[in-house]
Formats: C-alpha cells, sequence, structure tokens
C-alpha cells in the first residue's frame, strides 16, 4: 500500500489563488519531501522538511508537518499558469528498517487562466 | 553541472523481448535509484544502489534487475516484457542514500511494450 496518499487527486484553480494540497502517511519517518513534475517528465524537488520540523517556506510555497497527525500540507500562493503540473509528497518509509523513498500518487493542479 | 541524464528517452518494443536503460547521475552522487511510473499504480520504487550495491528493493517480478558501475552510472534491465510493463522509468541521483538529501531525477525513459 502506498505510504503517502496525496489530497485532492485533482484540483483546478483559478490564477492568483492559492492551492494547498495534503499528503497523508503511515508510518514514522524521517523526512518528507515535496516533488512537482511536469507532464510526462522528471521529478523536481521543491521543499525538504524534517520530522522535528513544523513548517517551511521557499519563495511561494509554504509546507507544514504535523507527525501526530501523520499529515503534510503543501500551499502555493498566488499561483501561475506555470505552477499547472502533478504535485508528489515523498517519505523515507521506515519499513522493515529500510528506508527507501516511497512516493505518493500526487494531486494534479491545473491552474486556469 | 550537468543534471540526471537517461538514455534512451523513448522505446518501443515488442512483449517477451528484454530491455536495458541507462542512466548518468550528477556528478558527485553515488546513490541511484530507479522508479516505475504508471497511470494507475503511480510511482513506484524499483531499486536503489549505492557503492555498486543494492541497497534496497521495491516489490517487483526478478524480471526487473540492475547494476551500477564504479563511476555510479546505473543500468535497468527489464527481461520478457510484458504489456504492463509500458511505463514512464524514472531515474533519480542523491550525494547518499535515503532521504536524508533530495533526489534529482532524469527526465525519465518511455517505454512502450507493444
Amino acid at each position: 500500500s502506498q505510504q503517502g496518499e496525496e489530497d485532492p487527486q485533482a484540483l483546478s484553480i483559478q490564477e492568483g489563488e492559492n492551492a494547498t494540497m495534503n499528503c497523508s502517511y503511515k508510518t514514522s519517518i524521517n523526512n518528507l519531501q515535496w516533488y512537482r513534475q511536469n507532464s510526462g517528465r522528471g521529478l523536481v524537488h521543491l521543499i525538504l522538511i524534517r520530522s522535528n520540523e513544523r513548517e517551511k517556506h521557499s519563495g511561494r510555497l509554504r509546507v507544514t508537518l504535523d507527525t501526530s497527525k501523520k499529515s503534510s500540507s503543501l500551499l502555493i500562493t498566488a499561483s501561475r499558469a506555470a505552477d499547472t503540473a502533478s504535485y508528489f509528497c515523498a517519505t523515507d518509509a521506515n519499513l522493515n528498517r529500510d528506508d527507501k523513498i516511497i512516493f505518493g500518487k500526487g494531486t494534479r493542479l491545473h491552474i486556469l487562466p | 553541472k550537468a543534471g540526471v541524464t537517461q538514455t534512451p528517452r523513448y522505446l518501443i518494443k515488442t512483449r517477451g523481448q528484454q530491455v536495458t536503460l541507462s542512466c548518468s547521475p550528477i556528478s558527485g552522487h553515488r546513490s541511484v535509484s530507479w522508479y516505475q511510473q504508471t497511470p494507475g499504480q503511480g510511482l513506484q520504487f524499483l531499486f536503489e544502489y549505492f557503492s555498486e550495491t543494492q541497497r534496497n528493493k521495491g516489490n517487483f517480478p526478478g524480471r526487473f534487475s540492475g547494476r551500477q558501475f564504479s563511476n555510479s552510472r546505473s543500468e535497468m534491465n527489464v527481461s520478457t516484457l510484458e504489456l504492463g510493463d509500458s511505463a514512464l522509468y524514472l531515474c533519480a541521483s542523491s550525494l547518499v542514500p535515503g532521504a536524508v538529501y533530495e533526489q534529482y531525477f532524469g527526465p525519465g525513459t518511455r517505454l512502450t511494450v507493444t
């Protein structure tokens, strides 16, 4: 089963609005990362947040982490057409002592002009 | 610094054939991971290599294999291709294994099995 589950699966908003995506995970983690993928291309790293951090900012991006709820959110403020992409959270799932990185299925974000 | 490169970018194969995909990591990166991405299953972890050793493996059949060379370049091989192997195969490199640092992804190899 997926370690990370993004919600919603798809999101369409008007340009200029804020977009919020959520990620829930099942096991304890050391780090959580958010990535962006433009259609059919490789992933681009956005932000890494460690388990002892609660919030992190990078430009128009704000990530929060709630380890008690095993969830994270990614907020994109003042969205632009170029933000249209799929967004994935990735965790280092401590499953069977392996620390392989597990990705969720992603949120497809579409920014309407 | 050059990014992660993957070759070939596109590939069409027939069921039953085998295929080898190549990944060159960012200079200095010693960890290489492979992922399979399909619309239905999303991004699934295949395996990770570090210092020429397979460090982690996902839940894929033995038809999927890989290796890493001394220069950190990696290859993955899929034998006896099935239609369901059609996917985007992504390679990612990082300084060290695990999620301590971010991974840098290549553009992917789009494999179509007919």
